[in-house]
Parts: structure tokens; sequence; C-alpha cells
């Protein structure tokens, strides 16, 4: 049972463009959301997390925005570059709790120059 | 930066033959991780330590073990690889957070794993 659904699965974008990566969790317990950049031949690495006491969480181009509602978070990337291209994964965690980080499936990003 | 490395970066070997992964992490950390991953798809969590002398099987499952004797040090053995344990395999690790916070896990390079 997949408990975070990522999508798309892969994106192209013009440089200069949005990047929009959307992900759906189930666990209502999850209070910590982060995403993770992974270039090839390389292991993922952290690139902003959010708390759902927060709506957005911005660092730099990447913004996270959270619906606790809809049980929704999104990564937006703006003005977009060819070196973000790149694999990115979303996943959720409650803190504090034994369970390990649960995954999406990724996407595949390709931001065209 | 994280300093966690894995060795080696590229296997590869023939059927039935037994090999070791190796993960180290220098941060002191107390929690490490395996995770199995196949190119371009997600990570599947095969096995994870809370310490030492203590290691438990992921959500996926595996036939590889495991062992935590030292902190620094999580080895993933395959006593008999076979064509379909070709894949990447990435080492993690994290600390105990302070709390109200999480904990981020840091990842290697990666083993990418090709069984013949």
């Amino acid at each position: 049972q997949q408990q975070v659904k990522q999508s798309p699965q892969s994106l192209i974008v013009q440089k200069g463009g949005i990047s929009i990566i959307n992900c759906a969790y189930e666990n209502t317990a999850f209070d910590y959301f982060p995403w993770y950049q992974q270039f090839p031949g390389k292991g993922p690495a952290l690139l902003i997390a959010i708390r759902p006491d927060v709506s957005e969480k911005k660092e730099g181009r990447f913004t996270i925005s959270f619906n606790k509602s809809a049980k929704q978070f999104s990564l937006h990337i703006m003005d977009s570059q060819p070196g973000d291209s790149a694999t990115y994964f979303c996943a959720s965690k409650r803190s504090g709790s034994a369970r390990q980080l649960t995954f999406g499936s990724g996407t595949q990003l390709t931001v065209l120059p | 930066e994280a300093d966690i490395y894995q060795t080696p970066r590229y296997l590869v070997i023939g059927t039935g033959k037994k090999i070791t992964l190796e993960c180290s992490q220098t941060m002191g950390h107390d929690k490490m991780y395996w995770y199995q991953q196949d190119p371009g798809m997600e990570l599947h969590l095969i096995h994870y330590s809370y310490g030492v002398n203590s290691t438990e099987k992921g959500d996926l499952s595996s036939e590889s073990t495991v062992s935590r004797i030292r902190t620094e040090h999580f080895p993933l053995t395959l006593e008999s690889a076979r064509p379909s344990h070709t894949s990447q395999y990435l080492c993690a690790s994290s600390d105990t957070p302070l709390a109200g916070k999480a904990d981020t896990q840091y990842f290697g390079p990666g083993t990418r794993l090709t069984v013949l």
C-alpha cells in the first residue's frame, strides 16, 4: 500500500518556467514532509521540508505548499534552470515515530535550455 | 555535506557469488538505513538499524542481511547473488533529533550492483 502518491512521473519545463510536483498522503499522523533531490549517480539529498503548522515554506527558488485538509503538498521550482534537472522525491513521516520515511515514487524533471 | 561513504560504487559479479556492500558514516549517527532503488524509481527500505546490535527488516523483503557491530559501519551482505538482485543500493544515516525536530536522512552515493 503506497501511502504517499506523487505526480507527475516525469515533467519537462522550459528554462525560466515553473515546475510543480504534487504529493498526496494518507496517514493523518504524518507531520514532517521533506523533498529530496537526486542527480544521476548520486544519492538523494534533502532539498526542503515543511511541517503542517505552516501552509508554505520558501527557500530561494524552491517553495513547498501544504494543504492539510486535502492531505496534499507540492513543490514549486520558480525560474527553473537546466541544473535543476533531477529526480525529485517527496516523503512523509510522523516525528518521534519508530517508522521511517515513506517516499513517493519520484518525478523526473527535465529543464530545457 | 554529509559524510557517508559507500563502496564499491559499481560491482559486476556472477550468479552465486557472496558479496558485501560497505557503508560508513563519520557523523556519529545512531540510525542507519539501506534502500533498494531501480533506476529512476522509488526508494524501498530493506533494512534499518537504531544503533549497535539493533537491526530490523524494512518494508521490502530482501534476501540480504545486515550487521551493526560499530556505530559508524553498516554493511549489507548477499550470500548468493542472483540476477534479480541487480539494482542500486543506497545507504543512509540520521541522528536522533532534538525535541520537535525531525531526523534528516543523509544518503551515500549508492552502489550499483549488476549480477550476471
